[in-house]
């Protein structure tokens, strides 16, 4: 249980273009969907919380306007990277909270197995 | 804010041995979780274990246990008869009245054959 699928794994786009990363929760419902990025062998670096069917919340020094999250159902968030450049490459990773069980499923975030973004 | 620390950046165990991997937090909520995450080659963020702050025993997992000190605010990672696919990257992760997770900096673990 808790799988979370992440849709590509690999893009690779050339400058200015938008892309568009998909995260889905295949066995279980999530209220919350979070989108981080991370740079080689460092941290997480969280990006925004998506709620569904709410406005996302950006982490400071995030563009909102650059990535653009949808959450529209429970078992979907969209991670839209908006006129991509260079420094956008990054590996992107989503999570997802489960919205019902016991509360330590509630309170613990199941990852995305991370998508890959080069801009060349 | 809250913080995690994790100050060793790397280690190195013998496979079948028993490694055991720091973290230290900062926080003044009473109620928050504490994971592991192991994050292998593949980058797939894998949840090793899970501990309760109201809880006192520590949590296990097969061949993971933590050593959980709440006064001390430490946190560690017990690893006992190590295997080669525990080649890794582990994070230390806090979540509490926010639900967001704070990680620290993470620990590569190498595993020797």
């Amino acid at each position: 249980g808790a799988v979370v699928s992440q849709h590509p794994s690999r893009v690779i786009c050339k400058s200015g273009t938008s892309v568009k990363i998909e995260c889905r929760s295949l066995d279980f419902q999530a209220t919350t969907m979070f989108w981080y990025r991370q740079f080689p062998k460092q941290s997480l670096m969280l990006m925004a919380t998506s709620n569904e069917g709410s406005k996302a919340t950006y982490e400071q020094g995030v563009e909102k306007d650059k990535f653009l999250i949808n959450h529209a159902s429970l078992t979907l968030s969209t991670l839209t990277v908006t006129s991509a450049h260079p420094e956008d490459s990054s590996f992107y990773i989503c999570s997802a909270r489960d919205r019902a069980g016991a509360t330590w499923r509630t309170d613990t975030q199941y990852f995305g197995p991370g998508t890959r973004l080069t801009v060349l | 804010a809250q913080t995690v620390t994790q100050s060793q950046p790397e280690m190195s165990v013998q496979e079948a041995e028993t490694v055991t991997l720091s973290c230290t937090y900062d926080t003044s909520e009473n109620n928050y979780y504490l994971f592991w995450y192991k994050q292998p080659p593949s980058r797939q963020m894998i949840l090793v274990i899970r501990q309760e702050a109201y809880k006192q025993q520590n949590a296990t997992e097969n061949r993971f246990s933590v050593n959980f000190q709440k006064a001390a605010k430490s946190f560690s990672l017990k690893i006992s008869d190590s295997q080669l696919g525990d080649t890794a990257m582990y994070f230390c992760a806090y979540t509490g009245a926010n639900s967001k997770l704070t990680f620290g900096k993470g620990i590569t673990l190498s595993v020797r054959p």
